[in-house]
């Protein structure tokens, strides 16, 4: 199974600030159709997870361009610039390249 | 608008069955697979299964192979997840989700199932 790695555990971030959270696959997810198949969730407190990026950078339908994904092969970031109150809760990575599927163990997100 | 409802948790004891469904609209079912991803209280995500948008493949987590089996009926837009067998460590909030690619799309609200004596 692909590991994934995510770091921090936890991050406070003051209002305005920015965040970058990290994630480590133990295998590329880079595909030979080139596509890398690396997505990131945000799961807001009580919520459901819903979708922020996919294929490392691509902002889902509705979602702040305060959001940002980059990297490549195995390291991937996401950064969420201008933090505000609403963006509290736990982030997660997820690699489907193969199954299983499997989440990065997620990133809790507080504001100071 | 995607719409996802799950139904069918509840409070049953070790060894026990239990039958999830999820009910999709707001997208032509039909066209695309579906996963069931699952979170043990205070606890990350889990994938546990995945079916093709015809039925022509199904895939499993190595935690519940042999025990939970996915299904679905295209007719009524359905997507199910049978456990049986189950143990105190299948306690988790289940979420049905849209494919798309492989990737988890959208979600639905879940629905919890606690197994306990």
């Amino acid at each position: 199974d692909i590991m994934m790695t995510q770091s921090p555990l936890s991050v406070a971030v003051t209002p305005g600030e920015s965040a970058s959270i990290s994630c480590r696959s133990s295998k590329s997810l880079l595909h030979s159709n080139g596509i890398t198949y690396l997505s990131w969730y945000l799961q807001r407190p009580e919520k459901s997870p819903q979708l922020l990026i996919y294929q490392i950078s691509n902002l889902a339908s509705g979602v702040s361009g305060r959001f940002s994904g980059s990297g490549s092969g195995t390291d991937f970031t996401l950064k969420i610039s201008r933090v505000e109150t609403e963006d509290v809760g736990i982030y997660y990575c997820v690699q489907f390249l193969e199954v299983p599927l499997t989440f990065g163990s997620g990133t809790k997100l507080e504001i100071k | 608008e995607v719409q996802l409802v799950e139904s069918g948790g509840g409070l049953v004891k070790p060894g026990s069955s239990l039958k999830l469904s999820c009910v999709a609209s707001g997208f032509t079912f039909s066209s695309y697979g579906m996963h069931w991803i699952r979170q043990a209280p205070k606890k990350g995500l889990e994938w546990i299964a995945l079916i093709y948008y015809d039925s022509s493949n199904k895939y499993y987590a190595d935690s519940v192979k042999g025990r939970f089996t996915i299904s679905r009926d295209n007719s009524k837009n359905t997507l199910y997840l049978e456990m049986n067998s189950l143990r105190s460590e299948d306690t988790a909030m289940y979420y049905c989700a849209k494919s798309l690619g492989a990737r988890p799309d959208y979600w639905g609200q879940g629905v919890m199932v606690t197994v306990s004596s």
